[in-house]
């Protein structure tokens, strides 16, 4: 069973598109991240919950949404997408504050 | 603010040469550090960790020691393998907080 798994692994759009990714984990941990990845590589977090509240809002455009249903779930909607939100973007947990991340296989969103 | 900076790479290297890759970081507190690994197409895994200074972590022949005197984290294999290519990212946490800073990743390439 995978521990953290995110769907889709690819999304192709179009510009001013709303898009979903959703992430499980069946960790069992209390907290869950968004994670942006650039071209470059270069990680980014964006948002943190614990335990279904917001702890982390960086400075995020407000078109990007999280919505964490139960503990185990985190997803991530982003409305009127545009090209700069081309990324892929990682869900994450941790059971422990500043403990250790265990991420997903990552969500690839190209946006045309 | 903390930071996290990394060397640049690509790092090109023989197998079964040895490998460094520079970190440093700079940090308000007592941070605790992480090596974290990216293979292709997958989602980043803890390599290891130190959470105090003079803390040597280490891994699958990579080690990584706690410098608190120069604030670097700087991590080593003794002899690659050409399964080791992947991006290898530093980060920090700070006591407290549910926030991991990476760096900006170092991708290694090792050939035969």
């Amino acid at each position: 069973d995978t521990a953290v798994s995110q769907t889709p692994k690819y999304l192709v759009t179009q510009m001013g598109n709303d898009k979903s990714i959703k992430c499980e984990q069946n960790l069992g941990h209390d907290t869950m991240y968004w994670y942006k990845q650039d071209s470059k590589k270069f990680l980014k977090i964006m948002f943190s919950y614990n335990n279904k509240e917001l702890i982390i809002n960086e400075t995020v455009p407000n078109r990007f949404s999280p919505k964490s249903p139960d503990k185990a779930h985190l997803n991530l909607h982003i409305n009127s997408l545009e090209l700069g939100d081309s990324a892929v973007y990682f869900c994450a947990s941790s059971q422990d504050i500043g403990g250790e991340l265990f991420f997903g296989e990552g969500s690839r969103l190209t946006v045309l | 603010g903390n930071s996290v900076t990394q060397m640049e790479g690509p790092v090109t290297l023989s197998e079964e040469a040895f490998l460094t890759i520079n970190c440093t970081y700079t940090a308000t507190g007592y941070p605790s550090l992480f090596w974290y690994v990216q293979y292709p197409g997958e989602g980043l895994q803890l390599l290891l960790k130190a959470t105090k200074a003079d803390d040597k972590g280490s891994n699958k022949g990579f080690e990584a020691t706690y410098r608190k005197e120069t604030t670097s984290f700087h991590l080593e294999k003794g002899s690659v393998q050409v399964s080791d290519s992947a991006v290898y990212f530093c980060a920090l946490s700070v006591r407290n907080t549910d926030k991991l800073i990476f760096g900006t990743g170092t991708r290694l390439q090792v050939f035969p």
